[in-house]
Order: C-alpha cells, then structure tokens, then sequence
C-alpha cells in the first residue's frame, strides 16, 4: 500500500493522559500536513512540514500540541495532558510540491 | 475569517441520475480549489481540483465549475451509483499558502 498510513487507528485515553500519534506520508512527498476533524464538520489545519521544517502552525495547535518530523520522513503529533475538547479525528496528508494533498484513514481520539 | 460553506448540508438523488453538489467560498484571493470525498471511518478522498484561473475541468464521471465572478463552485456527477453516497467538502487555499481550508460538507445519498 503506497498510500498515507496512521497509526494507531483508534485511541481512547483518560483526561490528562499524553498521546501520540504517527503519519507516514506518501514515498517522496516532502510535504506533510495534520489536520483535526471534529463530527459533522470539515478538518481544520494543524500544521504543515516541509522536508523537516516546520512552517506554519494554527492557532489551534495550543502549547499542549507539539509535532515533529525529525528526519523529513514520517511524522509524530504529541498531545500533552489530553482534555476532553481534543477528542477528534486527527488525520494527515502528504503533497510533493504541489497543493494537492493525499490524505490518511485518521486517527480517531477519544479523552473520557 | 474568510472561509468556505455549503449550501446544502443533505442530497438524495435516485441512482443513475447526476448529481450536483455546491459550495460557496468568500476569500475572493483563493486561487486553487479541491474536492474531496469521504466515507464514514475513512479519510477524505482526492477528487478533482480546478485552479482559479480555469472554469471547468473534467474528470471521470465528475466534473467541476469555477464561476470567480460570484465564488461558487459545483461538483457534478454523473451517472450517480451507491458507491457515491459520502460526506464531500470542497476545499480552498491560497497556493502560497499551502494549507487547506475547508466547508463543512454535503451527505450525498443515493436512493435505490
């Protein structure tokens, strides 16, 4: 499967709990995105990582949320001291140099 | 902020009729639109994308309208099957800018 794959797939995790989760982008892609989709709604960007650098982050990614893609390869989301608000479908997607973004299958977060 | 919105969050059509899916945007400098599909549990699937500086564009079975003069933009699909029955957004960005920006999506049912 050549395609964008997260991992885990599914997390349910108590309030105050820290997670993380893992996007493997597309071969070759150089460009890697996180985005947060909440029921009923459009996903809503994160932030975005060109090769290893990261270039632009929304007002959505509190200091509770940190991401890295040390290698320019795959990438980590870390959620620290989770709240009941982060519960979401956190998804990923990768572009090479164009806008176009190939999406993953999500990773579904659940904070009881 | 500026963002993009559905007219119509529910569409039933009969199987094997077109359908036609629409989507307002307000950021007149949005130069590059995408629609994507998606299942329940899965992420959003790659459709077809148009730039700003082109009316229509074709792909199988879908085809997209650009009209810039009063920021709407269509999906139409013809020949409408079950497998088409999914959630679709439609989704802007400024090249330059990277990031998606996205509606909050129409649920397309396709009746037996």
């Amino acid at each position: 499967d050549t395609g964008v794959s997260q991992n885990p797939r599914h997390k349910i995790t108590k309030r105050g709990q820290n997670v993380t989760f893992r996007c493997d982008p597309i071969s070759e892609h150089n460009r890697l995105y996180w985005y947060r989709q909440t029921l009923g709604q459009g996903p809503e960007f994160l932030t975005y990582f060109q090769n290893e650098a990261q270039l632009e982050k929304s007002r959505l990614l509190s200091d509770r949320f940190s991401a890295e893609r040390p290698k320019g390869s795959f990438s980590t989301l870390e959620i620290q001291r989770t709240e009941q608000g982060d519960s979401a479908m956190y998804l990923c997607a990768s572009s090479r140099d164009r806008v176009e973004q190939y999406f993953g299958p999500g990773t579904r977060l659940t904070v009881t | 902020g500026e963002s993009v919105g559905l007219h119509l969050p529910t569409l039933s059509v009969q199987e094997g009729d077109n359908s036609i899916i629409n989507c307002a945007y307000s950021n007149s400098a949005s130069d590059y639109f995408i629609w994507y599909k998606q299942e329940s549990g899965k992420g959003p699937q790659f459709i077809i994308d148009i730039r700003s500086n082109m009316d229509k564009r074709q792909g199988q079975r879908v085809t997209v309208l650009l009209n810039k003069t009063v920021k709407h933009l269509s999906l139409q699909i013809a020949a409408t099957q079950p497998g088409d029955s999914a959630v679709y957004f439609c989704a802007e960005s400024l090249e330059s800018a990277r990031q998606l920006t996205f509606g909050s999506g129409t649920q397309l049912t396709v009746l037996p």
